[in-house]
């Protein structure tokens, strides 16, 4: 069963806006991932924030954790046409060695 | 470094068929895990292996089985396929110790008909 559930579930917006796209989850955590897939490929790896953190940054990428709303938010800032993809949240189960996902972000982002 | 690979990248079988998918993780990984991606389910969580001991299964019939080798590479079995197998099925190494991120392979696509 999915831990997250992601919202929106696709979002479409002009080159050089900003994306948002929030997680939320179920369960206690150590850490929750996002993670980027390009149409039916393997998925990236983009960001971890561990849960006694708050905020993080990489590159045009901000994501926030929330512990106590068991939600997180990234934001991807100028996008650009090349940041079309689906975007997911995984959770890992703090008595477990596996990723949980979420249900995913459909991100286009239009020339 | 390599990545993840994974063979074969595409594969067509008949219902009540075995498949045997594989996976190489990346070099001095040894944790493997086994995904499944269906439009309808999403990703879902299968097992995981750690030098060469599974050490979490997701809710899978046990037609599903896997398992790892001493150079950590992995294999996945899905016996008697049905239609509803069809999957994208993705490999993902980490080093499987402490917080980790889990770096991916391109994914088996598997079509059962």
């Amino acid at each position: 069963s999915q831990q997250g559930e992601e919202d929106p579930q696709a979002l479409s917006i002009q080159e050089g806006e900003n994306a948002t796209m929030n997680c939320s989850y179920k369960t206690s955590i150590n850490n929750l991932q996002w993670y980027r897939q390009n149409s039916g490929r393997g998925l990236v790896h983009l960001i971890l924030i561990r849960s006694n953190e708050r905020e993080k940054h990489s590159g045009r990428l901000r994501v926030t954790l929330d512990t106590s709303k068991k939600s997180s938010s990234l934001l991807i800032t100028a996008s650009r046409a090349a940041d079309t993809a689906s975007y997911f949240c995984a959770t890992d189960d703090d008595s477990s060695y596996k990723l949980i996902f979420g249900s995913g972000t459909r991100l286009l982002v239009r020339p | 470094k390599a990545g993840v690979t994974q063979t074969p990248r595409y594969l067509i079988k008949t219902r009540g068929q075995q498949v045997t998918l594989s996976c190489s993780p990346i070099s001095g990984h040894r944790s493997v895990s086994w995904y499944q991606q269906t439009p309808g389910q999403g990703l879902q969580f299968l097992f995981e292996y750690f030098s060469e001991t599974q050490r979490n299964k997701g809710n899978f019939p046990g037609r599903f089985s896997g398992r790892q080798f001493s150079n950590s590479r992995s294999e996945m079995n899905v016996s008697t396929l049905e239609l509803g197998d069809s999957a994208l099925y993705l490999c993902a190494s980490s080093t499987g110790q402490g917080v980790y991120e889990q770096y991916f392979g391109p994914g088996t696509r598997l079509t059962v008909t």
